[in-house]
């Protein structure tokens, strides 16, 4: 079965760079969410998409910025880059309404490092 | 204040042996969602089981089951007969659909299994 894809799966960046991540969810799946994890955190809600509009927004820095496409694949901007950002960013997808609890399907993540 | 709490950090146990990880949930909604992600050491976040607020109905599968008891807000789960390829971060996560905008997860903060052969 299809996946969730995430590129580029490892990146390196120097400070105040800026980075692109990109997501490709699951055929027929409209929603769309980022997350980060921090080395030994928990996964922490940055920003979600339904249906091309964003659908919520949780701790992502105002030097951040998502949107996803009309082919339903999202890119994460990240601009600015400072040492903390330096995180395994994943996407997920998962089908239906945004707010429906369907389960959210991860991709393999992007590990970002700032150097 | 934290919504998903895992107490424990980190187990150890012996190949074969049984294990429970332990969750509690904190929520004022009457609607919600509870899962369970794995995590290996590869990094990947993978889906185990789903459950939402309504259906208390506890569950077997394969060397996995699950004791949701709203009563003491708690979702836990259980790996029978454990096997190194069990060893992994193991996260509980909530999904308010009241409160909590669209579905979000808010994941405690995990636990480590490890199983030694």
């Amino acid at each position: 079965a299809a996946g969730v894809i995430q590129s580029p799966r490892h990146l390196i960046k120097e400070k105040r760079e800026t980075a692109t991540l990109k997501c490709y969810p699951i055929p027929r799946h409209d929603t769309v969410y980022w997350y980060q994890q921090g080395p030994g955190q928990d996964p922490q809600f940055l920003i979600s998409f339904y249906e091309k509009m964003q659908s919520d927004k949780g701790s992502i820095p105002d030097r951040f910025s998502a949107q996803q496409f009309s082919d339903y694949h999202s890119e994460l901007n990240m601009s600015s880059l400072e040492l903390g950002d330096s995180a395994l960013y994943f996407c997920a997808s998962s089908p239906g309404l945004a707010g429906s609890g369907e389960t959210q399907y991860f991709g393999p993540g992007t590990r970002l490092l700032v150097l | 204040a934290q919504k998903v709490t895992q107490a424990q950090t980190e187990i150890s146990v012996v190949e074969k042996e049984d294990v429970t990880l332990d969750c509690v949930y904190e929520t004022r909604d009457t609607t919600y969602y509870l899962f369970w992600y794995k995590q290996p050491p590869s990094g990947e976040l993978v889906f185990l089981i789903r459950r939402n607020s309504f259906d208390e109905q506890n569950e077997i599968s394969g060397r996995y089951s699950w004791n949701f008891q709203k009563s003491t807000s708690s979702f836990n789960f259980t790996i029978t007969a454990s096997q190194v390829v069990d060893s992994a971060v193991y996260f509980c996560a909530l999904s308010e659909l009241e409160t909590g905008a669209n579905s979000k997860l808010t994941f405690g903060k995990g636990i480590t299994l490890s199983v030694r052969p």
